[in-house]
């Protein structure tokens, strides 16, 4: 049973780049796309984007796309996001998921996120 | 940009009762395969969100039948057919047609 769990530091101070790591367990990571999503405090999800395993694919939150940098590492099972110039904004919950090949279209499939790591804490603050 | 409504926000619902909630996008979400693109998502109270249904109406592997997505277009329902306890949380749509982005959400509570 796949697993991830996210991991970074929790304190990240202003204008500086908030660097996370997703860890792949009971399954490779070298299948399907992967995805980072944030929860603001007491606010709702805000999807950041995600990255084909092979890394020569990704697609950004446009909000975000100038700020955003996702790579893979299959050799060890992870998955990283960077975000850099982060303001208070940037604060919340920062969950990492799996994107996993559901219906079939013909030419590709329609993938949707089965599987949910706990999440993990940024809070950015001088 | 598509942006993602719900309604209600808040849901009261009585153990045993159904409950629907109602998620609209401010563009069709029927992609040229024939298909929705659309996707329900629960957050339990201090959870991971879970995936519930994606294309428009098919129930994620796992998920109850008293769960059930429907609609096309712009308009879209979730339905439960009779609400238990561990109902109990904030349901997200998410439109996946152009790159991705979720609804508000809304809290369905036990009356």
């Amino acid at each position: 049973q796949v697993q991830l769990q996210a991991s970074g530091p929790g304190l990240v101070k202003p204008s500086e780049t908030l660097s996370l790591t997703c860890t792949v367990s009971g399954g490779s990571i070298s299948n399907n796309y992967w995805s980072w999503i944030r929860q603001p405090p007491e606010k709702g999800l805000e999807w950041i984007g995600y990255i084909h395993y092979t890394g020569s694919t990704t697609n950004y939150n446009p909000s975000l796309k100038s700020r955003v940098t996702m790579s893979i590492d299959t050799s060890k099972n992870q998955f990283s996001l960077k975000l850099t110039s982060v303001t208070a904004a940037d604060t919340a919950v920062y969950y990492c998921a799996r994107l996993l090949e559901g219906q079939w279209l013909g030419s590709y499939y329609y993938h949707y996120m089965d599987v949910w790591g706990k999440g993990t804490t940024v809070i950015v603050s001088s | 940009d598509i942006v993602m409504t719900q309604s209600p926000l808040s849901l009261p619902v009585t153990p045993g009762e159904p409950a629907s909630i109602s998620c609209r996008s401010s563009q069709s979400l029927l992609h040229r395969s024939g298909y929705q693109y659309l996707d329900w998502y629960l957050q339990k109270p201090g959870q991971s969100p879970q995936v519930l249904i994606y294309m428009g109406s098919n129930r994620a592997s796992g998920v109850p039948d008293r769960f059930s997505g429907s609609g096309s277009g712009t308009d879209f329902t979730l339905k439960i057919s009779r609400v238990e306890a561990e109902d109990v949380g904030v349901y997200y749509c998410m439109q996946t047609l152009q790159t991705r982005s979720f609804g508000p959400g809304t809290k369905l509570e036990i009356k």
